[in-house]
């Protein structure tokens, strides 16, 4: 079975650029989260999909958003890029929802902003 | 609310050596914890879970029991490897809160030879 991809790998954009990651989750994962990964901020939950509808939020700016399709596939969207959004973003797929599930996590897509 | 604190890092130790990251947790209701670990260039994976109190999770020689009295859930390995050396994160996943992790800040070891 394949894992979860992520798409592309590395960005480079500049301020004010928009981006737009992919996330492929594990075959028949309905749940798709997002987390933003710095040195200074650590691991943070951005939002969460499940059955293309968002689920759970975290403490992240409008500019951040994202979406899921029909085929579970979820995009993540930063648009006016900031320097201090350079950082790894993962996403982890799951196969249902709730405190024992475990998520199976991508490679991550590292954006730089210059 | 929900946290996780994480014993800082980095952590160094001779090959063999015995390991322990302590962790710590607050949460709502009954969360389930878990250990993941991190290679360089790579996403996270998961080591080791446990789902309720004195449930003790293993893989690959690590281990962790969840002390719900304590509110612990420390990773331990009798005999490191260098294969080991990675970054490893405790997190926890809290009822009502849908599959939103919570994440330490994370551990980096590295074994030398």
């Amino acid at each position: 079975k394949a894992g979860v991809t992520q798409t592309p790998r590395y960005l480079i954009k500049t301020r004010g650029q928009q981006v737009t990651l992919s996330c492929s989750p594990i075959s028949g994962h309905r749940s798709v989260s997002w987390y933003q990964q710095t040195p200074g901020q650590g691991l943070q939950f951005l939002f969460e999909y499940f059955s293309e509808t968002q689920r759970n939020k975290g403490n992240f700016p409008g500019r951040f958003s994202g979406r899921q399709f029909s085929n579970s596939r979820s995009e993540m969207n930063v648009s006016t890029l900031e320097l201090g959004d350079s950082a790894l973003y993962l996403c982890a797929s799951s196969s249902e929802t709730g405190p024992q599930n475990i998520q199976y996590f991508g490679a991550g897509t590292r954006l730089s902003v210059l | 609310g929900n946290s996780v604190t994480q014993m800082e890092g980095p952590v160094t130790l001779s090959e063999e050596a015995f390991l322990t990251i302590n962790c710590t947790y607050t949460a709502t209701g009954y969360p389930s914890l878990f250990w993941y670990v991190q290679y360089p260039g790579e996403g996270l994976q998961l080591l080791l879970k446990a789902t309720k109190a004195d449930d003790k999770g293993s893989n690959k020689g690590f281990e962790a029991t969840y002390r719900k009295e304590t509110t612990s859930f420390h990773l331990e390995k009798g005999s490191v490897q260098v294969s080991d050396s990675a970054v490893y994160f405790c997190a926890l996943s809290a009822p009502n809160t849908g599959n939103q992790f919570y994440f330490g800040t994370g551990t980096s070891l590295t074994v030398i030879p």
